[in-house]
């Protein structure tokens, strides 16, 4: 089973802040990195999917960034609204035969407070 | 705009119930996946389809059965329900190949009594 870690499992934020978390993820055998967004009562949304080294992509004041020889990717929100509180996955995919199975973390629950 | 459903939001079962999870998605997908997500795990793969008929693995099978008769279609058995089986349930689809995006229905949040 592959290792794909989150952190931290959760944070707590007053509107107005910028934040950032955590992916990490094996260096071998990477095709993508993607990222969702779940709220609650809703489905996991997709945000982004991430190929290539170096990569950065943004969604309005949510951006990403992907290092992906050292196995890492990090989610940026900038001047955190209530709305954005949800459960942020990451799920690393190995392409291949893979057949499009995604193994992900174990999530960052975020909470803005207004 | 496209749509994964389950059968049902909520559901409670009791123990040595056999138990359907069902499954539906519209965008015409050959992949289905059926996931449970448990506080601070993150969501685990149980099953997943690549066609009609076909199933495979993920990485927690133990107690669960698939069935996937129609494409469209992707149906999850518990057996004989147990109280460590209770849990969110997710069904995802995505298109065939690399780097996909997987699209996600509701969830059913299941309770073994």
């Amino acid at each position: 089973i592959l290792n794909v870690e989150q952190s931290p499992q959760s944070l707590h934020v007053q509107e107005g802040d910028s934040t950032n978390f955590t992916c990490s993820f094996p260096s071998s055998n990477f095709y993508a990195l993607h990222w969702y967004r779940w709220e609650t009562a809703k489905s996991p949304e997709a945000l982004f999917v991430m190929t290539l080294n170096g990569d950065e992509k943004k969604k309005g004041r949510i951006s990403a960034t992907l290092n992906t020889k050292e196995g890492y990717s990090y989610l940026y929100i900038k001047g955190s609204q209530p709305e954005d509180s949800a459960t942020y996955l990451c799920a690393f995919d190995a392409g291949g035969t893979s057949y499009g199975k995604l193994t992900f973390g174990q999530g960052t629950i975020l909470t803005v407070h207004p | 705009d496209v749509k994964v459903t389950q059968s049902s939001r909520y559901l409670v079962k009791r123990t040595g119930e056999k138990v359907f999870l069902e499954c539906v998605q519209d965008m015409d997908h050959e992949n289905m996946f059926w996931y449970r997500q448990d506080p601070g795990l993150g969501l685990r793969l149980i099953y997943f389809s690549y066609d009609v008929k076909m199933k495979e693995k993920g990485d927690i099978p133990e107690g669960y059965s698939v069935s996937r008769e129609k494409k469209e279609r992707f149906s999850l058995i518990l057996e004989s329900a147990s109280t460590n089986q209770t849990s969110m349930y997710l069904c995802a689809s995505s298109p065939p190949g690399q780097g996909e995006t997987q699209y996600f229905g509701p969830g059913t949040r299941l309770l073994v009594l």
